[in-house]
C-alpha cells in the first residue's frame, strides 16, 4: 500500500516563508503532486514532480527527493489567502494510476 | 477557463434513500474521476472512468455506488440505499491525459448530508 505524513497544522505570519513536508511510503514511485483546499472549496492542483529537485512557480516551490521519499511545499511571500490546506498525493508506479493523499496540512496565517 | 460543474451543491437525504449526484468535466478530457472527503478527513479515490467504463474502483465503491456517463457531457454517481456514514463531499474530476497525479481539476463538490 500507500501511506503518506505530513503535519496536521503550520502557522506563519504575512510575509514570511513556510515549509510544509510529506514523506511517503510506496511500493514504487511515480510522482507527488500538491494541491491547495480552502475551507468548503475543492482541491486545486498546484504543483507535480517526477523527478529530483526544485519546481518553481511563482510564490510556490516543490521539491523531491526519491531517494529520501520526501518533498516539501514551499509557500513565499505569505498571503492571508494562503490560510488553507495543504495535500501532498503520490502515486506508485505499476498498477493504479489513482494518486493516494495525505491527510492535508491546515496553514494559519496571522497579519 | 473551462471548469468542473457539479451539481447540486448541496443534497439532503434520508438513510435508504437513492442519490444522483451529478458532473460536467471539462469538454475536452476524456477520463472522469469521483472522490470523497468525510469532514476534516483527506480526500479518498471512489472511481475513474474512461471510455464508457470503470477503469478503476476503491474499497469504498462497493455495490450501492453506480456511475454512469448518459450523454456527451454529464457523469453521474449514483448511491443505492445511503447510509448515514455516506455524508460527505463528493468531488467529481477530470483529466485530459489519464495521469491524474500529474494534474485534475477538481469541481467544486456536492455536500451529501444522509439523516
Amino acid at each position: 500500500g500507500q501511506s503518506l505524513e505530513q503535519p496536521s497544522e503550520v502557522t506563519a505570519v504575512e510575509g514570511a516563508i513556510v515549509q510544509i513536508n510529506c514523506t511517503y511510503q510506496t511500493s514504487g514511485f511515480y510522482g507527488l503532486s500538491w494541491y491547495q483546499q480552502h475551507d468548503g472549496g475543492a482541491p486545486t492542483f498546484l504543483s507535480y514532480n517526477a523527478l529530483d529537485g526544485l519546481e518553481e512557480t511563482g510564490r510556490f516551490s516543490s521539491f523531491l527527493s526519491r531517494s529520501d521519499s520526501y518533498g516539501y511545499l514551499l509557500l513565499q511571500e505569505l498571503q492571508m489567502k494562503d490560510s488553507a490546506s495543504y495535500f501532498c498525493a503520490v502515486r506508485a508506479s505499476g498498477g493504479s494510476y489513482i494518486p493516494t493523499f495525505g491527510r492535508g496540512t491546515s496553514l494559519i496565517v496571522h497579519p | 477557463e473551462p471548469e468542473v460543474t457539479q451539481t447540486p451543491s448541496h443534497q439532503v437525504t434520508q438513510m435508504g434513500q437513492e442519490v444522483i449526484l451529478r458532473c460536467v468535466p471539462i469538454s475536452n478530457h476524456l477520463y472522469f474521476y469521483w472522490y470523497r472527503q468525510i469532514l476534516g478527513q483527506k480526500v479518498e479515490f471512489l472511481v475513474s472512468f474512461y471510455n464508457n467504463e470503470i477503469s478503476e474502483k476503491s474499497e469504498i465503491f462497493d455495490d450501492q455506488f453506480s456511475v454512469e456517463r448518459p450523454d456527451g457531457s454529464n457523469f453521474t454517481l449514483k448511491i443505492r440505499s445511503t447510509k448515514l456514514e455516506d455524508s460527505a463531499m463528493y468531488f467529481c474530476a477530470s483529466t485530459k491525459t489519464g495521469l491524474p497525479v500529474r494534474e485534475q481539476f477538481f469541481g467544486p463538490g456536492t455536500r451529501l448530508t444522509v439523516l
